[in-house]
């Protein structure tokens, strides 16, 4: 089945050091997204790859990086995790202009900082 | 930027009975898309029911129906014949037709009584 997988599942990283969390997905969508999600919380979007195209929010801390080297892979680094920046990261895809237009999203990577 | 409000933080129903989650949104564009997703506990993120905007007809997903009320932004959610299975987290979700982002609602937490 076509899907969308992130490793790993679950990442404990220390204070400070740098931790990279893996999405790919074999749906063959041209957008990628990347949301952290605290407990109880809608997720909130980090950035989206439109094909190539980076879209960085507004308020992302400068922490947070991404790379998308191909259409199937994607990655989100935290260069100095903080105790705050414990979380589940959600990585999610969508097609753009074309057929359906929801987001599949992945079971996720819960983050533990010690 | 396009708001999405979930007014009912948390609601519960009676196993068998039918309960209505609310969302209303802002936006001034004339086409997009609204969805529901669900997220059970510690479980992924799935999509329940989508809506285009120019679509008058109410989507309907099996037990699962919403009422579009597109001039009072207002896009509700009906879940019949409500099931254990049914517990989880909901989100309303709205994406423009001409871009890529998704605006999430803060979540409705949905418990069942059995």
């Amino acid at each position: 089945d076509a899907m969308v997988i992130q490793n790993p599942r679950y990442q404990v990283t220390q204070f400070g050091k740098p931790v990279t969390l893996s999405c790919s997905q074999t749906l063959n969508h041209n957008v990628m997204y990347w949301y952290q999600q605290k407990s109880s919380q809608a997720p909130k979007l980090l950035f989206h790859y439109y094909d190539k195209d980076f879209n960085n929010e507004a308020d992302t801390p400068d922490n947070f990086q991404s790379r998308r080297p191909n259409t199937s892979f994607c990655f989100l680094d935290i260069r100095s995790p903080g105790l705050g920046d414990a979380a589940m990261y959600l990585c999610a895809t969508s097609r753009d202009r074309q057929g359906v237009r929801e987001q599949y999203f992945g079971p996720g990577t819960r983050l533990t900082v010690t | 930027a396009q708001t999405v409000t979930q007014s009912q933080p948390e609601m519960s129903v009676q196993e068998a009975e039918t309960v209505t989650l609310s969302c209303t949104y802002d936006t001034s564009e004339s086409d997009y898309y609204l969805f529901w997703y669900k997220q059970p506990p510690s479980r992924q993120m799935i999509l329940v029911i989508r809506q285009e905007a120019y679509k008058q007809q109410n989507a309907t997903e099996n037990r699962f129906s919403v009422n579009f009320q597109k001039a009072a932004k207002s896009f509700s959610l009906k879940i019949s014949d409500s099931q254990l299975g049914d517990a989880a987290m909901y989100f309303c979700a709205y994406r423009s037709a001409n871009g890529n982002q998704f605006y999430f609602g803060t979540g409705t937490s949905l418990t069942v009584i059995p």
